[in-house]
């Protein structure tokens, strides 16, 4: 049972360059989220899904782009790479009571680190 | 912002001793989770109170939540060298529709063997 999972672990962009973070998870959780981490700012989140199909904003979703085609996977591209994109990105998922996802504890893959030159 | 903050933002203590954080927040909340993080690893989740419950306890962990203080406090009693990580708190807001999951920025707790 691998957990969360996160493609690529490490890369380096130039300003302006594209890419996608693949973020895949075998708990057959119905909710994935994508956090960045910078150092003292804690974790926000960038993008969120509740099923399969959907995506939603959360606190800084500016500059990316989500998908959620399976229910397993959920990706995170940056169109036009920024160095204010530098960061370390995170990838968690958690599962449906029924009663609000919000009670749920959330599972963290182990970052991909993302440099911006 | 809603963010949390952690104080103090690094502890060192030595092993045995038992460590102290605490998480000061700004709005009404739904539940409140702690969550650890070791050095280049993901988060962890470590333990959940609900806005109506004041104390919770899980092993050597013990979590109380005040919310007419909006704060909370993480005691890890018996620390050894491998609790020696981050540790951050995250607060749910009462709110409907939105995953309103906000992190603190972290106590640095290192553990002297």
């Amino acid at each position: 049972n691998a957990g969360v999972t996160q493609t690529p672990k490490f890369r380096v962009l130039k300003t302006g360059q594209s890419m996608t973070l693949l973020c895949a998870q075998d708990m057959n959780h119905e909710y994935m989220y994508w956090y960045r981490q910078d150092p003292g700012m804690g974790l926000r989140l960038i993008h969120y899904s509740v099923g399969e199909g959907t995506t939603a904003k959360g606190e800084v979703p500016d500059g990316y782009n989500v998908s959620r085609l399976k229910k397993q996977n959920f990706l995170l591209g940056l169109e036009s790479a920024a160095p204010s994109q530098t960061s370390v990105y995170f990838c968690a998922s958690s599962y449906d009571t029924g009663n609000g996802f919000s009670n749920q504890p959330q599972h963290f893959g182990d970052g991909t680190r993302l440099s911006i030159l | 912002s809603q963010q949390g903050e952690e104080d103090p933002q690094a502890l060192s203590i030595q092993e045995g001793e038992n460590a102290t954080m605490n998480c000061s927040y700004k709005t009404s909340i739904n539940n409140l989770q702690w969550y650890r993080q070791n050095s280049g690893r993901g988060l962890v989740h470590l333990i959940l109170i609900r806005s109506n419950e004041r104390e919770k306890h899980s092993g050597r962990l013990r979590v109380t939540l005040d919310t007419s203080k909006k704060s909370s406090s993480l005691l890890i009693t018996a620390s050894r060298a491998a609790d020696t990580a981050s540790y951050f708190c995250a607060t749910v807001v009462d709110q409907t529709g939105a995953n309103n999951l906000f992190f603190g920025t972290g106590t640095r707790l290192t553990v002297i063997p």
